[in-house]
């Protein structure tokens, strides 16, 4: 089955600053690659995705990247606000006929100091 | 707000016990989701139902089951309750089942505590 890895477990940076995280897949055929955000006491919210037709995508102040080649996908927030402080989850799945389900990576505790 | 709405919030029983958590899809959703969330597994998938019929099944467990009805509200039913199922037990739906990808929306949580 699928596996995700995602890096750094932890991650602390200053206001202002960019934030990036990165995660590896291992199954080939996976082609939806979503971010969430789960803040504390809450359920994870889609913040981003991409597709594997896709290479990067932008909303406003997030952008993920995708190297299918590579296997890798990278979630990239620019002009960090403490409103950021989170968890964040990469997932990926195969979507088919047969359903979707999301293997996730472990998480990134993002924390963005004042 | 996602729209899915999960019930209980809280809930704790004892080992052994049997417990149900219930789910409301977002208006117009056919797939529901579930999933578990601990501290040692992460974020964990469960079992997917589209429109009432099963579609996906992950590391569910044979004590637990679950059900969408044809309102398609959904129920996940824990039985046998053992210490290690103490978890976040989270609900999530997407508009249908595609081989487009489409956006999975997640409740809110039923946090289970088995004493």
């Amino acid at each position: 089955g699928e596996n995700v890895e995602q890096h750094p477990s932890t991650l602390s940076v200053q206001e202002g600053d960019s934030a990036v995280i990165k995660c590896t897949y291992s199954d080939s055929a996976s082609n939806y690659f979503p971010w969430y955000k789960q803040e504390l006491g809450k359920g994870p919210q889609l913040i981003i995705d991409i597709r594997s037709n896709v290479g990067e995508k932008k909303d406003q102040r997030i952008a993920v990247t995708l190297n299918k080649t590579a296997k890798h996908f990278s979630l990239h927030i620019t002009e960090t606000q403490p409103e950021d402080s989170a968890v964040y989850f990469c997932a990926a799945s195969r979507v088919t006929g047969g359903g979707n389900k999301l293997t996730f990576g472990t998480g990134t505790q993002l924390k963005v100091e004042l | 707000d996602s729209g899915v709405t999960q019930t209980p919030k809280h809930l704790i029983t004892a080992t052994g016990q049997r417990v149900t958590l219930r789910c409301s899809p977002r208006s117009g959703d056919l797939s529901v989701y579930w999933y578990q969330q601990s501290l040692d597994q992460g974020l964990q998938f469960l079992i997917q139902y589209y429109n009432g019929e099963e579609r996906a099944k992950g590391n569910i467990l044979e004590r637990f089951s679950a059900q969408q009805f044809p309102d398609l509200h959904s129920e996940l039913n824990l039985s046998s309750l053992e210490l290690g199922d103490s978890a976040l037990y989270f609900c999530a739906s997407s508009v249908a089942d595609s081989n487009s990808g489409n956006t999975i929306y997640f409740g809110e949580g039923s946090w289970l505590t088995v004493v």
